[in-house]
């Protein structure tokens, strides 16, 4: 398909392990960002990545948390050491660019990775 | 800082009924963006409408539509003849153009439809 894509789609970790997060973006869409769900709450940004700019890691909880991403394509989030207050979903978007303004700056969501650390 | 706010935790209607869901929002820039995102069981956030605050007109996208009051800085969502399918988590979100670019979120609104 077309659209955002995320794997796994779960993951349940125990307490203290690393995990890696993998988003597919649009193809073409060069702004892509990472977004934390807990249950029954909003979206709390984590970080973005527009091109090749700088990161704006700004929402990045604990610096147990990180994120890269290879050029405008995949991007993966790692959190080390999980902890229990990780749990939740974890969301990616893209979206044409940030910069560009008009409809380049609707983001289009993949369906999430479920995060449960035991 | 800039906040969006959904009074309504949960709301429910019966089917074929119209729903309005409110948002307001607080801002001091003049360049931005405001969303409504629906969040069904199955957890894909879809983009329901759009709107340019530069844009009087208030948008409008099937059955959605959304009553843009710039002044009073609300932007409710209106749903008419709704459906099962309808129900879903819907957040609101505005867009900074002018700053830093962050998508700010609402709590969201969780709607039920009955049959």
């Amino acid at each position: 398909g077309a659209g955002v894509s995320q794997s796994p789609s779960n993951k349940v970790t125990e307490k203290g392990k690393d995990v890696e997060l993998r988003c597919d973006p649009i193809s073409g869409h060069t702004a892509l960002y990472w977004y934390r769900q807990r249950l029954g709450q909003g979206l709390e940004f984590l970080i973005y990545f527009q091109g090749n700019s700088a990161p704006d890691k700004s929402g990045l909880p604990s610096d147990r948390f990180s994120a890269e991403r290879t050029g405008e394509s995949v991007s993966t989030l790692t959190i080390q050491r999980t902890q229990q207050e990780d749990s939740a979903v974890y969301l990616c978007a893209s979206s044409l660019s940030r910069l560009a303004g008009g409809q380049e700056e609707t983001q289009y969501f993949g369906p999430g990775t479920r995060l449960l650390v035991l | 800082a800039q906040t969006v706010t959904q009074s309504q935790p949960e709301m429910s209607v019966q089917e074929a009924e119209t729903v309005t869901l409110s948002c307001t929002y607080d801002t001091s820039e003049s360049n931005y963006y405001l969303f409504w995102y629906k969040q069904p069981p199955s957890r894909q956030m879809i983009l329901v409408i759009r709107q340019e605050a530069y844009k009087q007109q208030n948008a409008t996208e099937n059955r959605f539509s959304v009553n843009f009051q710039k002044a009073a800085k609300s932007f409710s969502l209106k749903i008419s003849d709704s459906q099962l399918g309808d129900t879903a988590m819907y957040f609101c979100a505005s867009l900074n153009m002018d700053s830093n670019y962050q998508l700010i979120w609402g709590a969201g609104t969780k709607l039920i439809i009955k049959p």
